[in-house]
Order: structure tokens, then C-alpha cells, then sequence
């Protein structure tokens, strides 16, 4: 089956500094890539589309330039949390869509294992 | 405005019975409903779907049944088994292809 693999898995990181977190597809293509934020015991909230080799869509609410998405590759979209807060505390997780499929937007997401952000 | 609830935070049978999560939902242009199971520390994963065309998908123990009129969705597991232990969401497709979760469902099979 389809593999993304998301890293690191949690990460503890000073107020002020920049984390980056990686999504990528191990064994197929995809255009498009979703981040989401989920806090205890809630949904995951979808912050962003990323898509390759144009810019991201972000949700309402969602400050893009809090929030970089980098789509560079077909395999690859990474979200970075700039100058980040305690409140940026949270469960960061990412999906894919395989690309090719003739009914893509009905297709099953496969989703990264997630990273937990803490901000001290 | 939560367009996907699942309203039981949490349910708890015995193994060999069945297991019935709930979803509701409220945007009548979602067209495509989904369940994934989730493990902790894990990402989700597919479990079943169902077109708003039809009532029912089966797979295995897994039936997905479709009421559009009551916007109502249900997950049965039957046999449930202590491995199906896990967290799930469902979620609703529109026709762009974004999904919309609900808020999940802690599902416990004791032995």
C-alpha cells in the first residue's frame, strides 16, 4: 500500500525558533498534500493544501506566514512553523492523494504518522 | 459551524458483539464519506467509503451504511475484536476533494 512517511516524529523547541516538518510520499506521486492540526481529543483540522510546484491554499484562520508550505517536488511538501509559540503546541499531520487516479477527489487519503510539536 | 460530528466521544462493547459509531453531517454537497481507524501515535488509515449513491458498502466485518435524508452515517464492526481497539473519524468528501473530519470515536473491545 501507499507509504508517507512524516518527520520528525515530535520535536521540543525554544519560543522564537523555526521547526520544520516533512511529508513525503514513498512510493507514488502527489500533486497535492494536506496538513492538518489536531488538538486533544478533537478533528483534524485542515490548515492547507499544498500543491506541487505552485502556492498553497490556506483555510481560513490559518496565517500563511506563520504557517510556510513548501510543495517542491511530487514527493515532498514540507510545513514550517516560524517564530513558534507555545500555542503552536499541537499534533501536526499530513496526507496525500496519489496523483493518476481517474477519480481523484474521491480517492482515500494516506496520511504521515503525524509530529508533535512542543513549544516551551 | 462543525459539518461533521460524531457525537459519541467515546464507545466501549464486548468482543464478539457489535460495534456501531455514528456520523452525522450537516453540508448536503458532501458526495463522499469516509471512515479511517487510527492507533495512537499513528497516522490514520482507510478503512471503508461510500458514494452518496448508494446506502450500504460491505467489506469483511466492516459495513458502512448512508441514510442522505437524515444526513446520518454509520460504521457497524461485527464480530467486533480487541484489534479494532482505535480511534475513529469519519469524514465527508465535496466534490473538490476536500475532507471534512469529525471529531472521532474511542472505540474499546474488551476481551
Amino acid at each position: 500500500g501507499a507509504v508517507v512517511s512524516q518527520h520528525p516524529s515530535w520535536v521540543i523547541c525554544k519560543s522564537g525558533t523555526s521547526v520544520k516538518i516533512e511529508c513525503r510520499s514513498l512510493d507514488f506521486q502527489a500533486t497535492t498534500m494536506f496538513w492538518y492540526r489536531q488538538f486533544p481529543k478533537q478533528s483534524l483540522m485542515l490548515m492547507a493544501t499544498s500543491n506541487e510546484g505552485s502556492k498553497a491554499t490556506y483555510e481560513q484562520g490559518v496565517e500563511k506566514d506563520k504557517f510556510l508550505i513548501n510543495h517542491a517536488s511530487l514527493t515532498l511538501s514540507t510545513l514550517t512553523v516560524t517564530s513558534a509559540h507555545p500555542e503552536d503546541s499541537s499534533f501536526y499531520i499530513c496526507s496525500a492523494r496519489p496523483d493518476g487516479l481517474t477519480d481523484a477527489t474521491n480517492e482515500k487519503l494516506f496520511f504521515g504518522s503525524g509530529t508533535q510539536l512542543s513549544v516551551l | 459551524d462543525q459539518q461533521v460530528k460524531q457525537n459519541s466521544p467515546s464507545l466501549s462493547v464486548q468482543e464478539g458483539r457489535i460495534s456501531i459509531l455514528n456520523c452525522d453531517y450537516t453540508n448536503s454537497m458532501f458526495d463522499y464519506f469516509l471512515w479511517y481507524k487510527k492507533y495512537p501515535a499513528e497516522g490514520p488509515t482507510f478503512l471503508i467509503s461510500i458514494s452518496s449513491i448508494k446506502d450500504k458498502n460491505e467489506d469483511g466485518r466492516f459495513t458502512v451504511f448512508l441514510n442522505k435524508s437524515a444526513k446520518h452515517l454509520s460504521l457497524h464492526i461485527v464480530p467486533s475484536q480487541p484489534g479494532d481497539s482505535a480511534v475513529y473519524f469519519c469524514a465527508a468528501n465535496t466534490n473538490a476533494g476536500k475532507s471534512t473530519f469529525g471529531d472521532g470515536t474511542t472505540l474499546t473491545v474488551k476481551p
